[in-house]
């Protein structure tokens, strides 16, 4: 069965510092891999996917990823946060192909001023 | 132009009550979904769609019946509400052939009292 796990629940940064969340999965074969995020009261939003290729993908809004399969891990990192990406990010991971996404548990990220 | 909505976007009811929420998705795809997110932010599917046929169907209660009149609409319907219902429905489309980039609805909230 496919399982996504995000081990920080809360993260705390200061405006303009780095950011990385972590995501760990596990799945049976080349795993589709996507980090949405949720602004409080909104729906996802797609910030980045990988589902093959060149292990480091670039997504909108700054964010990057990287794939690393001996890892099992699909880590987001962004280089500078701003005050405006504070909100829940959601790691999922998909078979492709119409399958379910499996999401995590979520992380929510706040950002000081 | 909204590529999927959601209606109601809250909706508030006695438990025992029977409600409907519909998505309308104008992006092209063939595939769509329902997710269920809890009180601790938790999504998980509940059902897929794809061409009108069902092709997910979690362990969700009976209770709970979609319905697909065509590629761009799958409808919830809920009998006899339960207050463990509480919770916001999301609605999400992909084009199957494309992998799993699945594009989200608002939302609905869902209160039962």
């Amino acid at each position: 069965a496919q399982s996504v796990t995000q081990p920080d629940i809360h993260i705390t940064v200061s405006e303009g510092a780095s950011l990385e969340l972590r995501c760990n999965y596990s799945y049976g074969a080349t795993p589709y891999l996507f980090w949405y995020v949720q602004s409080p009261g909104q729906g996802l939003q797609l910030l980045l996917k990988y589902f093959s290729g060149d292990t480091l993908v670039q997504g909108i809004k700054g964010f990057e990823a990287e794939f690393k399969r001996s890892q099992s891990s699909f880590n987001l990192r962004k280089p500078s946060v701003h005050w405006s990406d504070a909100a829940e990010y959601f790691c999922a991971v998909g078979g492709g192909g119409g399958n379910k996404l499996t999401f995590g548990t979520g992380t929510q990220l706040k950002v000081e001023l | 132009d909204t590529a999927v909505s959601q209606t109601p976007k809250y909706l508030v009811t006695q438990m025992g009550n029977d409600k409907s929420i519909k998505c309308e998705q104008n992006l092209g795809h063939d595939t769509m979904y329902w997710y269920k997110q809890d009180s601790k932010k938790f999504l998980k599917i509940m059902f897929s769609y794809n061409n009108k046929e069902l092709i997910i169907n979690e362990t969700v209660p009976n209770r709970f019946s979609p319905k697909s009149p065509d590629k761009a609409h799958l409808n919830l319907h809920i009998n006899s509400l339960e207050l463990g219902d509480s919770a916001v429905y999301f609605c999400a489309s992909s084009q199957r052939s494309r992998g799993d980039e699945q594009f989200f609805g608002p939302g609905t909230r869902l209160t039962v009292l």
